[in-house]
């Protein structure tokens, strides 16, 4: 079946400092692939997503590009604050769209 | 415009005692998800409704997990009886339909004592 692996957390950072979390999935065909965050006590917000290869999503200055050859969508910024602090979830909707399969969930950490 | 409304936003309860949980989509949106997020984990579905017909409740246990979604419009999830292990997050999510963007409710927590 489907499935998402990202990198296990926590991540700190410096404020400014670059991020990179990364995210494969395994999928029949061509899912669409999201990246979902979690702040403190809220629900999942949908950060970006993108529906086909080579496709970037973009948000807030977060970036990730489906790239099909190596089966991934990694979350890139190249500047975090301390605000950007939550568990950020990779995510794939299977061909119908009828479902999301989550990978685990990294969280990240930003310190001033 | 109102997001998906969860309530309660915790729960404490024995074991063995029931628990239901309620859920308010976003206005409009005919399809209506129930996931379970354990901790440290990422959200798994547990039931679709299209409007109010569960079209996918392959994940739900249904010795001891109930839903319904009566007038297509809000949405109940109950367990009886609550066990140590459903300690959990329960997550209701909508969209305008299946292929659309899932919107996330903020959830509701269970401790099972």
């Amino acid at each position: 079946g489907d499935s998402v692996t990202q990198m296990e957390g926590p991540v700190t950072l410096s404020e400014e400092a670059f991020l990179t979390i990364n995210c494969t999935y395994t999928a029949t065909g061509y899912p669409s692939l999201f990246w979902y965050v979690q702040y403190p006590g809220e629900g999942l917000q949908l950060l970006l997503k993108a529906t086909k290869a080579d496709d970037k999503g973009s948000n807030k200055g977060f970036e990730a590009t489906y790239r099909k050859e190596t089966t991934s969508f990694h979350l890139e910024k190249g500047s975090v604050q301390v605000s950007d602090s939550a568990v950020y979830f990779c995510a794939l909707s299977d061909v119908a769209g009828n479902m999301l399969t989550f990978g685990g969930g990294t969280r990240l950490m930003v310190k001033p | 415009e109102a997001g998906v409304v969860q309530s309660p936003r915790y729960k404490i309860i024995e074991k063995k005692q029931p628990v239901a949980f309620w859920c308010n989509p976003i206005s409009g949106h005919n399809t209506l998800y129930w996931y379970l997020q354990n901790l440290g984990q990422g959200p798994e579905l547990l039931i679709r409704y299209e409007n109010e017909e569960a079209v996918d409740d392959s994940q739900l246990p249904k010795d001891r997990f109930s839903a319904e979604r009566l007038k297509g419009v809000d949405s109940t999830l109950k367990i009886q009886p609550a066990e140590l292990g459903d300690s959990a997050v329960y997550l209701c999510a909508s969209s305008l339909g299946s292929k659309e963007t899932q919107y996330f409710g903020p959830g509701t927590r269970l401790l099972v004592l």
